[in-house]
């Protein structure tokens, strides 16, 4: 069965700092993964989209790495600002046309 | 122009009502899905339209009915609604259906449900 894991469930940090979501998936066969950023009571907003043979993405102060081999992703925000207080959610495509979609890590950022 | 519309934004209705949640995108897309996220949830795809025809029905309870009128519009026929139906309703469009990479899914910003 499909399945994509995310830790931890939630984080609270303080404004400034850096922090560092992580996703591991069982989805075969892999087409991609996408990360997603989520305020409360929007629609998910795309933050990367990465393949099997892209290690590292950038999206401004957003970073994605993506070890195909152990099938783990990691989503690290530098410099946090309050507005990055949000859930993220990680997304996984595989050979069908449906997503799987792993809970999301609902991130807080202090002042 | 990367957005996608929906309306209404918030909707309380009874068991017994009848009602109707609107889409609409401009982008040119094929693809438009309906996705049902409960608090603290991911979202959980319903439907799925390509070329404006129902591509996927993911044993969705027959109280939703999905409707794809034109390539830019999406509705979902409510009806008949129990309480644990209440959601976030979030409708979504991609170029094409499927999972490319050049292929991403845009949200609306959904419409927060709410059955008494």
């Amino acid at each position: 069965k499909n399945q994509v894991e995310q830790s931890p469930q939630s984080l609270i940090i303080l404004e400034g700092k850096n922090c560092t979501l992580q996703c591991n998936y069982t989805v075969s066969p892999f087409s991609n993964l996408r990360w997603y950023k989520q305020d409360t009571g929007r629609g998910p907003v795309s933050l990367t989209i990465m393949t099997f043979s892209e290690n590292t993405k950038s999206n401004g102060r957003y970073t994605a790495t993506l070890d195909a081999d152990t099938k783990q992703s990691s989503l690290h925000i530098t410099a946090s600002q309050l507005s990055d207080s949000a859930s993220y959610i990680c997304v996984v495509w595989g050979g069908s046309y449906i997503p799987t979609f792993g809970r999301g890590t609902s991130l807080i950022v202090h002042p | 122009d990367t957005e996608v519309t929906q309306t209404p934004k918030h909707l309380v209705m009874g068991m017994t009502n009848k009602k109707s949640l609107k889409c609409e995108q401009h982008m040119g897309h094929r693809a438009m899905y309906w996705y049902k996220q409960k608090a603290k949830k991911p979202p959980e795809l319903m439907f799925v339209y390509s070329y404006e025809k129902l591509s996927i029905n993911e044993s969705v309870p027959s109280r939703f009915s999905p409707e794809c009128p034109n390539s830019s519009l999406l509705n979902l026929h409510l009806h008949a609604l129990q309480p644990e139906d209440s959601a976030l309703y979030l409708c979504a469009s991609s170029l094409t259906p499927g999972g490319d990479t050049k292929n991403i899914q845009y949200f609306g910003a959904g419409t927060r449900l709410s059955v008494l």
